[in-house]
């Protein structure tokens, strides 16, 4: 079925240290969608990549979404204890229904002071 | 605008009993998914209601159901509970008027099955 693996499952990184998570699609995908959950809270969406080949930030955060709109990541620079939390990403794919989002395992990051 | 809220918040249940669960979504959105979530198994999709009825589905057993009202309230009931269903249950509310939308996530209910 439809997959979409998100890389890597767990990642510790010192404060100030750069962060990426990938997320790789079996299928084309219209478009991805990235979300953040804190610990102890719910998810909340950061952004929706739609074109191939897209690129957005927002402050320290660099999401792209590949040219042939399989896969995506999100870069963190300079990661701050802020930054803890679990990264999703989910994908609407481009055949079938489309409604439905293909997510992600997520990926935990936690940040050493 | 109030944000989607679900009850209860926390609720303790023994094995073989039945839950309902209750979410309320944004104001205007139309669209209400169901989510289970537990360690290491990320976001599980339960299913999509859209204008009262199930549009979409994920994969699992007919023990899960729901169900949306006119005012796009929606309630999921799992019923013969066993210990595995113990999960933070997730709704989100959307607007719905594209193909995929922006997911507006509850705060989630903690079942604790014993």
């Amino acid at each position: 079925g439809q997959q979409v693996m998100q890389i890597p499952q767990y990642q510790h990184v010192q404060e100030g240290e750069d962060f990426t998570t990938y997320c790789n699609s079996s299928t084309t995908l219209s478009n991805i969608q990235w979300y953040k959950q804190r610990p102890g809270g719910h998810p909340v969406f950061l952004i929706q990549l739609v074109k191939s080949g897209e690129v957005k930030k927002q402050k320290r955060l660099t999401f792209q979404f590949g040219e042939a709109k399989k896969n995506s990541s999100l870069h963190i620079t300079a990661t701050q204890t802020t930054d803890v939390g679990t990264y999703f990403c989910a994908g609407s794919p481009n055949a079938g229904n489309n409604r439905k989002l293909i997510w992600g395992l997520g990926t935990s990051l936690a940040v050493n002071p | 605008k109030a944000g989607v809220t679900q009850t209860p918040r926390y609720l303790i249940k023994t094995r073989g009993q039945q839950v309902t669960l209750s979410c309320s979504p944004i104001s205007g959105h139309r669209s209400v998914s169901w989510y289970q979530q537990t360690p290491g198994q990320g976001l599980q999709f339960l299913f999509e209601y859209f204008s009262e009825t199930q549009r979409n589905k994920g994969n699992f057993p007919g023990r899960f159901s729901g169900r949306q009202f006119s005012n796009s309230r929606s309630e999921m009931n799992v019923s013969t509970l066993e210990l595995g269903d113990s999960a933070l249950y997730l709704c989100a509310s959307s607007l719905a008027l594209r193909s995929t939308d922006t997911q507006y996530f509850g705060p989630g209910t903690r079942l604790t099955v014993l």
